[in-house]
């Protein structure tokens, strides 16, 4: 059974940092790409991050360039978000999910970051 | 940058109705980068249809995907319980992915 398991979530001061992890099981993690979609209460959802099964592309989107870097362990089928200069817009249940080209077939159930002082 | 506008807002239908969802592209986009999810409160978000028409696993057929031109429709045959939700159609570009606005359909 594929799983999907977020962590590392919680109450951040604005400008503080937090590093998130989606930890993979029941699938070949090594063979797929994976991305961060976030989901800022009572909204829609927003694309964060991608990254490609062997980590040679990253992308991201233009609110947090810069700021946000996508990594994974492929030896420990784990995925990471390194979050930096966190602001309140970055408030969100952050959900990991496996695939690629928009196909986004299995999720996580999130973790919820929030950023206030 | 491609804006995906999704309609309308707010569905309100009864269980066995028809429901048709509308998605629609700023720019022509490439079809087999359309997807479509479903969304319960408290849930993750689950896919339902990408390449625009093409079922996800598991996925009842009463839900279909259709294309034509830059709009992209979900079309729920007939409503379940199950299916009042909020959706979402998503599209894939080279370097990045777009989520419209998606639309609730509630329980009239």
């Amino acid at each position: 059974e594929v799983q999907l398991v977020e962590s590392g979530g919680g109450l951040v001061k604005p400008g503080g940092s937090l590093k998130l992890s989606c930890a993979a099981s029941g699938f070949t993690f090594s063979s797929y790409g994976m991305n961060w979609v976030r989901q800022a209460p009572g909204k829609g959802l927003e694309w964060v991050s991608s990254i490609s099964f062997s980590s040679s592309y990253t992308y991201y989107t233009d609110s947090v360039k810069g700021r946000f870097t996508i990594s994974r362990d492929n030896a420990k089928n784990s995925l990471y978000l390194q979050m930096k200069s966190l602001r309140g817009g970055d408030t969100a249940v952050y959900y990991c999910a496996r695939g690629a080209l928009g196909r986004l077939d299995y999720w996580g159930q999130g973790t919820l970051v929030t950023v206030s002082s | 940058e491609i804006v995906l506008t999704q309609s309308p807002g707010t569905l309100s239908l009864s269980p066995g109705e028809r429901a048709t969802l509308s998605c629609r592209a700023s720019q022509s986009i490439s079809s087999s980068y359309l997807a479509w999810y479903q969304q319960k409160p408290g849930q993750a978000p689950r896919l339902l249809i990408y390449g625009a028409s093409d079922r996800a696993t598991g996925i009842p057929d009463r839900f279909s995907g259709s294309a034509s031109g830059t709009g992209f429709t979900l079309t729920i045959s007939r409503l379940e319980p199950e299916d009042f939700a909020v959706y979402y159609c998503l599209h894939y570009s080279s370097s990045s992915l777009t989520f419209g606005g998606g639309t609730k359909v509630e329980i009239k």
